[in-house]
């Protein structure tokens, strides 16, 4: 059973802080890394991908992947209240399209 | 660009009741995706389309659960008859390596 883990917080961040969100995956064939938002009662939205070892920035949003320790996280930097939301890593095997969720880490900023 | 679209928004059945979901993907998407969130949980890939046919639906319930892709755009994804344990949010998502998810069906079955 391929599995995703995440911590499924809450976590509390105060505002202006870095909120890191972790994820380890335990197939060694996952090619396609993913993080998505997901505000209470709404669908999940694409913020991150990330595909190659090292770091990926996007803005206050820098995704890190570590495939050799199968771990891969989220930093938002300056954190704000409308970053409050629930996290889904995603992952996906070389070749497919097909995403495998975590249950998602819930993050609250506190003003 | 449009995006996802999906009805119902919300859906009350009983439980053995029937019901029916519809998507339309974001044009020019070849690839359709149907999810399942229960409370709590991250999206279940249900069932994935290449245009019309069916990548996989290995987590498909088909003793209960059916669906179709019909010209390769709109889908419909049914469930009949329902279990309490069927509510959920389905999730329409389109796209390849990235997907993009439609607002989702929130069913409750009573």
């Amino acid at each position: 059973q391929k599995e995703v883990e995440q911590n499924s917080g809450p976590l509390s961040v105060p505002e202006g802080a870095i909120a890191s969100l972790n994820c380890t995956y335990s197939d060694r064939g996952s090619q396609s890394f993913f993080w998505y938002r997901q505000y209470s009662g709404k669908s999940p939205e694409l913020i991150m991908s990330i595909y190659s070892n090292g770091d990926k920035e996007d803005g206050r949003f820098t995704a890190q992947l570590n495939k050799a320790s199968q771990y891969v996280s989220l930093l938002i930097r300056d954190s704000q209240p409308s970053d409050s939301a629930t996290y889904l890593c995603a992952v996906s095997r070389a070749g497919s399209y097909q995403l495998t969720f975590g249950k998602g880490t819930k993050l609250s900023v506190i003003p | 660009e449009a995006g996802v679209a999906q009805s119902p928004r919300y859906k009350i059945i009983e439980k053995r009741q029937s019901v029916a979901f519809w998507c339309n993907p974001i044009s020019g998407h070849a690839t359709l995706y149907w999810y399942q969130q229960i409370l709590g949980q991250g999206p279940k890939l249900l069932i994935q389309f290449q245009n019309n046919g069916v990548v996989d639906d290995s987590q498909l319930p088909k003793d209960r659960f059916s669906a179709e892709r019909l010209k390769g755009v709109d889908s419909t994804l049914k469930i009949q008859p329902a279990k309490l344990e069927d509510s959920a949010v389905y999730l329409c998502a389109s796209g390849g390596y990235e997907q993009y998810f439609g607002p989702g069906t929130r069913l409750t079955v009573t």
